[in-house]
C-alpha cells in the first residue's frame, strides 16, 4: 500500500537544466497537487489537477508546467531550471467533492538548482 | 483571501510536558480545519480534523477543537514524547462545494528533549 510516491527523492541540477518530477498515487483519488515547500513560507500550491484531463495554476505556476498523464500519474517539470527553484517538492493526491478532502503526501524531491 | 496564522516556532518541551500549539484562520462561511504532521525527511501525513464549528478532532493523544468565535484550532497533547517531534502545520479548507483548494500555516516546529 504505496499511497504517493514520488521520484526521484534527491536531485542536483545546473542552471538552465531541465526535469520532470514524477508523482504516482494507488488509491484512486481524482485530484493531485504540486507544492513547494520553503523555509519560512509553508506550503506554496504550484498546479493542481481537479479531475484526470484537467490542470490549474496555484499561487506559484511561474516556471513550472505539469501533466496529468491518467488518473494515476502527474508530473512536473522545470523546462529551464533557476536557483530560486531550490526547494521541496511534495505530491499529494486527494478525493474530489464534499466538504472534507484530507490530502496524502508523498515524501517529497529535494531539488538543488546550482 | 483565507489564511492560517501559526505561532512561531521552534517550540522546545521536555518530555511529558503540555503541548499548546496555536492556530488562528481567516475564513468565510465554516471552512474545514486540519493539523497535519511532518517527521524529518517525510511529507506531511493527517493528524487531525475538524468540519463544523465545536466538532473536536483528536489523534495520537493530539486534541484540537474548532472555535468558530474565537477563529482558533488550538493543537493540545498532555504529554508530549521524544517522538512526537516534528513540524506541525495547520490547515483550512473552504466550505464551497467541488474542488477545495487547501491553505496551509507556515508551520510550528517541535522538539521534545529527555
Amino acid at each position: 500500500n504505496a499511497g504517493v510516491t514520488q521520484t526521484p527523492k534527491f536531485q542536483v541540477l545546473k542552471t538552465g537544466q531541465s526535469m520532470t518530477l514524477q508523482c504516482a498515487q494507488d488509491m484512486n483519488h481524482n485530484s493531485m497537487y504540486w507544492y513547494r515547500q520553503d523555509p519560512g513560507m509553508g506550503l506554496r500550491l504550484i498546479y493542481y489537477s481537479a479531475s484526470e484531463g484537467t490542470t490549474d495554476k496555484g499561487e506559484v505556476p511561474n516556471g513550472y508546467n505539469v501533466s496529468r498523464l491518467n488518473k494515476r500519474e502527474f508530473s512536473l517539470r522545470l523546462e529551464s531550471a533557476a536557483p530560486s527553484q531550490t526547494s521541496v517538492y511534495f505530491c499529494a493526491s486527494s478525493e474530489a467533492g464534499g466538504f472534507f478532502q484530507p490530502q496524502h503526501f508523498g515524501d517529497g524531491t529535494r531539488l538543488s538548482i546550482l | 483571501g483565507n489564511s492560517v496564522t501559526q505561532m512561531e516556532g521552534p517550540v522546545t518541551l521536555s518530555e511529558e510536558a503540555f503541548l499548546t500549539i496555536n492556530c488562528t484562520y481567516t475564513a468565510t462561511g465554516y471552512p474545514s480545519l486540519f493539523w497535519y504532521v511532518q517527521y524529518p525527511g517525510e511529507g506531511l501525513q493527517l493528524l487531525l480534523k475538524a468540519t463544523k464549528a465545536d466538532d473536536k478532532g483528536s489523534n495520537k493523544g493530539f486534541e484540537a477543537t474548532y472555535r468558530k468565535e474565537t477563529t482558533s484550532f488550538h493543537l493540545e497533547k498532555g504529554s508530549v514524547q521524544v517522538s512526537d517531534s516534528a513540524v506541525y502545520f495547520c490547515a483550512l479548507s473552504p466550505p464551497s462545494g467541488g474542488y477545495q483548494k487547501v491553505t496551509f500555516g507556515t508551520g510550528t516546529k517541535l522538539q521534545v528533549i529527555p
